[in-house]
């Protein structure tokens, strides 16, 4: 079935540096990539849709110069969170969708710590 | 944009009792309606999902009915196992594509 391969799977950063996190389809082509963030406990919580080849767009409340999405490729999406704080700390899923199939692929998240 | 609810937010059972939980949501253009289960520290892993055209699905112990009208879609769960206790999200699908995640229910199957 289809893969979304995600890394890494956790990282801790230093506050203030960037962090990146990479998603790839591995047998199918995303047309469309979600990314989420998910704080513990709590719902996974949509911080933007890419399409590939056009720019990210954000939902409400999501600052698109803090998360940078990049979506170069119909197999690859990254996730840059910049100057990163402690209150980023969160895991972070992707989530690819076919544009042929009904449903959706998820990423196996990334556990991001910020120090 | 969509608005999910979803309810209750932790459900206990004994074990072989059923569960079901409710989720309401707000676009009328919605057509797609999954649930996912989620382990912790894991990603959402769908255990089922309905599309517009459908009143009820079933695949064993799991099930989803799907009311159009009201725009609510649950989930049942059958002879639950300890081995069933997660966390459940709806996730139905808004005219964007999109899929909004409900506010969870963490379920707990007492052996």
């Amino acid at each position: 079935g289809a893969v979304v391969s995600q890394h890494p799977s956790r990282v801790i950063c230093k506050s203030g540096t960037s962090v990146k996190i990479e998603c790839r389809s591995l047998d199918f082509q995303a047309t469309t990539m979600f990314w989420y963030r998910q704080f513990p406990k709590k719902s996974l919580m949509l911080m933007a849709t890419s399409n590939e080849g056009s720019k990210a767009t954000y939902e409400q409340g999501v600052e698109k110069d803090k998360f940078l999405i990049n979506h170069a490729s119909l197999t690859l999406s990254t996730l840059t969170v910049t100057s990163a704080h402690p209150e980023d700390s969160s895991f972070y899923i992707c989530s690819a969708r076919d544009q042929g199939a009904y449903g959706y692929t998820f990423g196996s998240g990334t556990r991001l710590t910020v120090v | 944009g969509e608005n999910v609810e979803q309810h209750p937010s932790t459900l206990s059972v004994q074990e072989g009792d059923s569960a079901v939980i409710k989720c309401t949501y707000s676009d009328s253009a919605s057509n797609y309606f999954p649930w996912y289960k989620q382990e912790l520290g894991k990603r959402p892993q769908l255990i089922i999902d309905i599309r517009s055209n459908v009143g009820e699905k079933k695949d064993q112990r799991i099930a989803v009915t799907l009311n159009k009208t009201a725009k609510h879609f649950s989930l049942h769960i059958t002879e639950t196992q300890p081995e069933d206790s997660a966390v459940y999200f709806c996730a139905p699908r808004d005219s964007s594509y999109k899929l909004i995640f409900g506010s969870g229910t963490r379920l707990l199957v007492r052996p």
